[in-house]
């Protein structure tokens, strides 16, 4: 079975400037998260979607990221303008079910700010 | 919402030792206690988890306690390898309202077995 594959894997950019993150999930998994994690601390979550809805952006700074995830399958998360505190590594993660249930990780992107 | 504490930040232990991370959240109808393992360069991946109607579960070399009175939950890593080496998050999960499986994560232990 494919793991969550997540590209690209790094990406250096200059504060102002965009990104895009790109995240394909294990085939079949309704539910896709994206999760920010800063050097040295837990994985944070941004975005959660069932299918292609959102359930929970709480914790996303809608001022500058965005995300969607079309046909229910694919995702793409967006950061515009980026920050320096943006850097970080952005983990992409599946699951089956939204309860009880195992979420998958893909390896990340790992972003750099300057 | 819910906020998970972690403990110890770091911990060495001498190979063949056991290892115990403890782990506390602060909302009472969390239900669901997963533990992941983080190597370098990687995702978190799951080692074990345990359900709210259970009090202990084990695999292997691994095993997890939960107290819901107290509010915390334990990872046990007996007879540890070096392979072990490794952060590992706890994290904590309820369902209802918009927040559905939503995995609140602790701060992470950095476990190292020397040989």
């Amino acid at each position: 079975e494919a793991g969550v594959a997540q590209s690209p894997r790094y990406k250096i950019i200059e504060k102002r400037q965009s990104v895009a993150f790109w995240c394909n999930p294990i085939s079949g998994h309704a539910t896709l998260y994206w999760y920010q994690q800063i050097l040295g601390q837990g994985p944070k979550l941004l975005i959660q979607f069932q299918n292609n809805g959102v359930v929970d952006d709480s914790q996303l700074p809608k001022d500058r990221f965005s995300a969607e995830r079309l046909k229910g399958v694919d995702s793409t998360l967006k950061i515009q303008p980026a920050k320096l505190e943006d850097s970080a590594v952005y983990l992409c993660a599946s699951s089956p079910r939204t309860t009880y249930t195992e979420a998958f990780f893909g390896q990340g992107t790992r972003l750099t700010v300057v | 919402g819910e906020n998970v504490e972690q403990h110890p930040s770091t911990l060495s232990v001498q190979e063949g030792d056991s290892a115990v991370i403890k782990c506390t959240y602060s909302d009472s109808a969390s239900n669901y206690f997963p533990w992941y393992k983080q190597e370098l360069g990687k995702g978190p991946q799951l080692i074990i988890d345990i359900r709210s109607n259970v009090g202990e579960k084990k695999d292997q070399r691994i095993a997890v306690t939960l107290n819901k009175t107290a509010k915390h939950f334990s990872l046990h890593i007996t007879e540890t390898q070096p392979e072990d080496s490794a952060v590992y998050f706890c994290a904590a999960s309820f369902p209802g309202g918009t927040s559905y499986g939503k995995l609140t994560f602790g701060q992470g232990t950095i476990l190292t077995v020397h040989p």
